[in-house]
């Protein structure tokens, strides 16, 4: 069954505290995405990635960072430095051939 | 900057209404528009898209779009909806073809009354 998953759903931390959120696809996709959900704001993106070991920041990168070892995985870190971290964060991947991108279940984070 | 607007933020429609749901974008070269949808819970889904050809794209679930250049709108369309269409409504685009960025709109929350 393909699919990308994302874990955890729901996801607590204190202020201060640096969280991981975790990303894994089986469509064998290349380009990864992050997107940050807010109400009334649509989506945002965070970071992207077209290929393994290469990624770029998105137009909200700050107080974030990915890695992408591999091209079925790309983790991203929430860090302290992320004034506003509570949100729905949503991964997505996306085909060689079109443009059209597969997203996850999302994870949503607070933090207080 | 490249943006897309969406200028209904909250509808809300009695079953068997027509909806249209407005999608206007900020580029004057070469796009590939979308249109997602997410229903309550679950996951963000594609509901349609145009990259190019007949600008009348017709998707699942009986939706359809209008990619109107001219007017740089992208407008969603049912005939008649119903309990089931009840979701958030997202427009997309990617912008000149180079780095597959999807830009979206700040999305549309459509709440169909059975």
């Amino acid at each position: 069954d393909g699919g990308i998953t994302q874990s955890p759903k729901y996801l607590f931390r204190k202020e201060g505290q640096n969280v991981t959120l975790s990303c894994e696809q089986n469509l064998n996709h290349d380009a990864m995405y992050w997107y940050r959900q807010d109400p009334g704001q649509g989506l945002r993106l965070i970071y992207y990635s077209q290929i393994v070991n290469d990624f770029q920041k998105g137009d909200i990168a700050e107080g974030y960072s990915v890695s992408r070892e591999k091209k079925e995985s790309f983790p991203l870190t929430v860090t302290s430095a992320q004034k506003n971290p509570t949100a729905f964060y949503l991964c997505a991947s996306r085909r060689t051939e079109t443009y059209e991108q597969y997203f996850g279940p999302g994870t949503r984070l607070t933090v207080t | 900057a490249q943006s897309v607007s969406q200028h209904n933020h909250h509808v809300i429609l009695s079953e068997a209404a027509s909806l249209e749901l407005g999608c206007n974008y900020s580029y004057g070269g070469t796009v590939n528009l979308f249109w997602y949808v997410q229903y309550p819970g679950q996951h963000l889904q594609l509901l349609l898209k145009y990259f190019s050809g007949d600008p009348l794209v017709k998707g699942i679930k009986g939706f359809e779009a209008e990619f109107i250049k001219s007017k740089f709108s992208f407008n969603l369309r049912k005939p008649s909806v119903q309990w089931s269409d009840t979701a958030e409504y997202f427009c997309a685009v990617t912008v000149g073809g180079a780095t597959n960025k999807l830009i979206f709109g700040t999305g549309t929350l459509l709440a169909v009354q059975p």
